[in-house]
């Protein structure tokens, strides 16, 4: 099993433009989830989605967008993006049915906007 | 602990020491609580966690302990090695809901000296 994998790795943007980072995980995981990671901090949630099909706002949702395709995939969307979006992007899924789960994570896309 | 702006609370132990580290979490209706690995460069990584009920709990290698009066968890890690090096991240989880949201703590950096 791969676990969670995101693409793209690494991603430059100019301010205003915009882009779709992918996520899937093969666990047949229920929730997926979407951090941003800032230098010395810790992870903040930008949008989750507890099931295929829906999706709820996180900490943090101001300028992106998501979209749960399927069970397997969550996309974050970028509309148009800012530098204050400069960070390393994490996804996650678990299995959300139960309270008491770990999260598993993807390597991460390092995002920055110039 | 917890850290403020960019600079992260570092542990610098010996290799064979044992480590400790601390953090205070802040949602006292919270009912489960990970701690995460997170080495340079990769996602975090689960290492063990804790229900509300209980106070203790143990790995290989590693213990968690949950004080639930000032709302303080700890990790040790025995017999530290230079694998160990990394940044170790709590997290809780608010009781309720459908879904496994976790709030992140900031983070501690372990070094480990050879």
């Amino acid at each position: 099993n791969a676990g969670v994998t995101q693409t793209p790795k690494f991603q430059v943007l100019k301010t205003g433009q915009s882009m779709t980072l992918q996520c899937a995980q093969d666990m047949n995981h229920n929730s997926m989830y979407w951090y941003r990671q800032d230098p010395g901090m810790g992870l903040r949630l930008i949008y989750y989605s507890a099931s295929e099909g829906t999706t709820d706002k996180g900490e943090v949702p101001n300028g992106y967008n998501v979209s749960r395709l399927n069970k397997r995939e969550f996309s974050l969307r970028l509309e148009s993006a800012a530098p204050s979006q400069t960070s390393v992007y994490f996804c996650a899924s678990g299995n959300g049915v139960r309270s008491y789960n770990e999260q598993f994570f993807g390597p991460g896309t390092r995002l920055t906007v110039l | 602990g917890e850290s403020v702006g960019l600079h992260l609370p570092t542990l610098s132990v010996q290799e064979g020491d044992n480590s400790i580290i601390n953090c205070a979490y802040s949602n006292s209706a919270s009912d489960y609580f990970i701690w995460y690995k997170q080495e340079s460069g990769k996602g975090p990584q689960f290492i063990i966690d804790i229900r509300s009920n209980m106070d203790k709990r143990q790995g290989q290698r590693v213990t968690v302990l949950l004080n639930k009066t000032v709302k303080h968890l700890s990790l040790q890690i025995a017999a530290t090695q230079p694998g160990d090096s990394a940044v170790y991240f709590c997290a809780e989880n608010p009781r309720g809901g459908a879904t496994n949201k976790l709030i992140f703590g900031t983070g501690t950096l372990l070094a480990v000296q050879p």
